[in-house]
């Protein structure tokens, strides 16, 4: 069983489409995050909900908005792409009151041509 | 804010040697968590080992193990009897053990890409 999971894993798109990535973790955990790895590999945070509440938004542009149904899922809407999109976004989830260890999904390659 | 640091890009090391990463981190807390993840060619993010810092006793797991000085801010991953697929980039990460709004995230050092030679 696949902890946490992505669609899709992999996204080529133009410049100035909007798509969304979807997460969903069935290990239980109430605090789900977007992870951003550039080109160079460094990671960094993008947004993290606590049972659908938002609780990080790290100084990302509003054409990235994130969308929490339930604890399980958190998905990804990103409006008008641009080519500094281009990145692999990694979803993780955890327990926000326990051993704080965060648990990825597989990554969706976003290229934007 | 706190940073983390790791200062080497690349390491390469042997099949079945022994093989030391480093990480430096600032912080002006005094509980936080620190973790290791290994990111092979698949791209997946794996766990390989965490450490509280209210512990003194270093983690160890199976081959890899910490040496955690939390006096100097270092927290570097030894890696035991190495095996090809231990070829991975290698990330160091820092969890703020608040539990506030904005200190779940983990904070990630520019990670250390490791080559196992056969």
């Amino acid at each position: 069983d696949t902890a946490v999971s992505q669609t899709p894993k992999y996204l080529v798109t133009q410049m100035g489409n909007d798509k969304s990535i979807k997460c969903e973790q069935n290990l239980g955990h109430d605090t789900m995050y977007w992870y951003k790895q550039d080109s160079k590999k460094f990671l960094k945070i993008m947004f993290s909900y606590n049972n659908k509440e938002l609780i990080i938004n790290e100084t990302v542009p509003n054409r990235f908005s994130p969308k929490s149904p339930d604890k399980a899922h958190l998905n990804l809407h990103i409006n008008s792409l641009e080519l500094g999109d281009s990145a692999v976004y990694f979803c993780a989830s955890s327990r926000r009151t326990q051993t704080y260890e965060q648990y990825f999904g597989p990554g969706t390659r976003l290229t934007v041509t | 804010a706190q940073t983390v640091t790791q200062s080497q890009p690349e390491m390469s090391v042997q099949e079945a040697e022994t093989v030391t990463l480093s990480c430096t981190y600032d912080t002006s807390e005094s509980d936080y968590y620190l973790f290791w993840y290994k990111q092979p060619p698949s791209r997946q993010m794996i766990l390989v080992i965490r450490q509280e810092a209210y512990k003194q006793q270093n983690a160890t797991e199976n081959r890899f193990s910490v040496n955690f000085q939390k006096a100097a801010k270092s927290f570097s991953l030894k890696i035991s009897d190495s095996q090809l697929g231990d070829a991975a980039m290698y990330f160091c990460a820092y969890r703020s053990a608040y539990g506030q709004g904005g200190s779940e995230k983990l904070v990630f050092g520019k990670g250390t890409k490791l080559t196992v030679n056969p």
